[in-house]
């Protein structure tokens, strides 16, 4: 089976603008979740989603959003970007919910 | 909300000595225990996961247990290599099972 792949693998964007990312979950499994990674702060929780529905969201701010689609491939999206928004972004994916989750490659996010 | 602790931050040990790091998490309905390596550039890698019906589980040179009273698990790698030097991350599940809370990870070096 082809593993979960992220789209694109590298962005450079400048402050203030929006980004969209993408994940596609390995075939057969229904849950994505995505985290932020920095050295500073590690591997953060920002969102997980089930049969397209949003089940928890982690402590960021509202300019954060993602959705989930009937295939269940995910896109998250970052709205006036932020020098700290710099990081990279994995998205993991599993069978459902409380499953084993098999990270992608992630994105590596640049705000300049 | 479910928090997790990792320690040590670094760890540094001669190529054949054994390695052990530890985690603590807060939620006790939590019940999944998962441990991800990262190599530099790469995504995490699932390596040993455990859920809380058992309180040890091997796989050649690693294993991982688990005291639910005292709510911590541990990692342990034998015989290290030098190609174990990495980060490592444990987690756990939150309550509602909808967010996978990592640990700040351990950076392990081996040296031959």
């Amino acid at each position: 089976k082809a593993g979960v792949t992220q789209t694109p693998r590298y962005l450079i964007k400048t402050r203030g603008q929006q980004v969209t990312l993408s994940c596609s979950p390995i075939s057969g499994h229904r849950s994505v979740s995505w985290y932020q990674q920095t050295p500073g702060q590690g591997l953060q929780f920002l969102f997980e989603y089930f049969s397209e529905t949003q089940r928890n969201k982690g402590n960021f701010p509202g300019r954060f959003s993602g959705r989930q689609f009937s295939n269940s491939r995910s896109e998250m999206n970052v709205s006036t970007l932020e020098l700290g928004d710099s990081a990279l972004y994995l998205c993991a994916s599993s069978l459902g919910p409380r499953d084993t989750q098999y990270f992608g490659p992630g994105t590596r996010l640049t705000v300049l | 909300g479910e928090n997790v602790e990792q320690h040590p931050s670094t760890l540094s040990v001669q190529e054949g000595d054994s390695a052990v790091i530890k985690c603590t998490y807060s939620d006790s309905a939590s019940n999944y225990f998962p441990w991800y390596k990262q190599e530099l550039g790469k995504r995490p890698q699932l390596i040993i996961d455990i859920r809380s019906n058992v309180g040890e589980k091997k796989d050649q040179r690693i294993a991982v247990t688990l005291n639910k009273t005292a709510k911590h698990f541990s990692l342990h790698i034998t015989e290290t290599q030098p190609e174990d030097s990495a980060v490592y991350f444990c987690a756990a599940f939150n309550q509602a099972g909808t967010a996978l809370i990592f640990g700040k990870g351990t950076t392990l070096s081996v040296s031959s």
